[in-house]
């Protein structure tokens, strides 16, 4: 693994179905993040973690969840998927406060 | 939290001249502005970013600007190229307590050059 990876890249699910995104990072940094990409709303932020065993809120958080039980590793879960929860979905990572944040390919999720 | 608005939302430009993105942001303890470019059916690359003790920063045909006092920065690419032709989005980090790396972004600007 060369920086940060996530799975699947695509994935069409049935409504009302559980799914977790992967996303894993091998740059040892400290936050990470997950946006969702919908068209002419920019890149909006689900949930960070500012490092290991803690996550925060960002602006778009219902439905979702996750998990930071080490540095490398942070996966989003959808309890119970929705129609409007199609989009893409992309995680970040940054070593600190004022350095890059570095973007995995993304995830296409389309909920049917 | 933090609020980023970006404009415009839209810009065609002819080769060669040169375009201007602005955004502002809410947060006065923010302290970090990056800007990314987007090809479509790509992830987000930083092009380049500016930090709070710093007014301007240039790389080759773009440079940042930033007013802290007035909470606004500015994106200038010039000599505008084809494959300038991109979304490109702000965005700002803060440096304040439990939100300290929230990076929230701007809503994109698809930026059009015209051979």
């Amino acid at each position: 693994i060369a920086g940060i990876t996530q799975a699947p890249t695509s994935q069409i699910l049935a409504a009302g179905r559980r799914m977790t995104l992967r996303c894993t990072q091998d740059m040892r940094h400290n936050a990470m993040y997950w946006y969702r990409q919908d068209l002419g709303l920019g890149l909006r932020l689900i949930h960070y973690s500012n490092t290991a065993g803690t996550t925060g809120k960002g602006e778009v958080p219902d439905g979702y969840s996750v998990s930071r039980a080490n540095t490398d590793d942070f996966p989003l879960t959808l309890a119970s998927a929705v129609p409007s929860q199609t989009s893409v979905y992309f995680c970040a990572s940054s070593g600190t406060a004022e350095t890059e944040a570095f973007f995995g390919q993304g995830t296409r999720l389309t909920v049917v | 939290g933090e609020n980023v608005e970006q404009h415009p939302s839209t810009l065609s430009v002819q080769e060669g001249d040169s375009a201007v993105i602005k955004c502002t942001y809410s947060d006065s303890a923010s302290n970090y502005f990056p800007w990314y470019k987007q090809e479509l059916g790509k992830r987000p690359q930083l092009i380049i970013d500016i930090r709070s003790n710093v007014g301007e920063k240039k790389d080759q045909r773009i440079a940042v600007t930033l007013n802290k006092t007035a909470k606004h920065f500015s994106l200038h690419i010039t000599e505008t190229q084809p494959e300038d032709s991109a979304v490109y989005f702000c965005a700002a980090k803060g440096n304040s307590g439990a939100g300290s790396y929230q990076l929230t972004f701007g809503k994109g600007t698809k930026l059009s050059v015209i051979p």
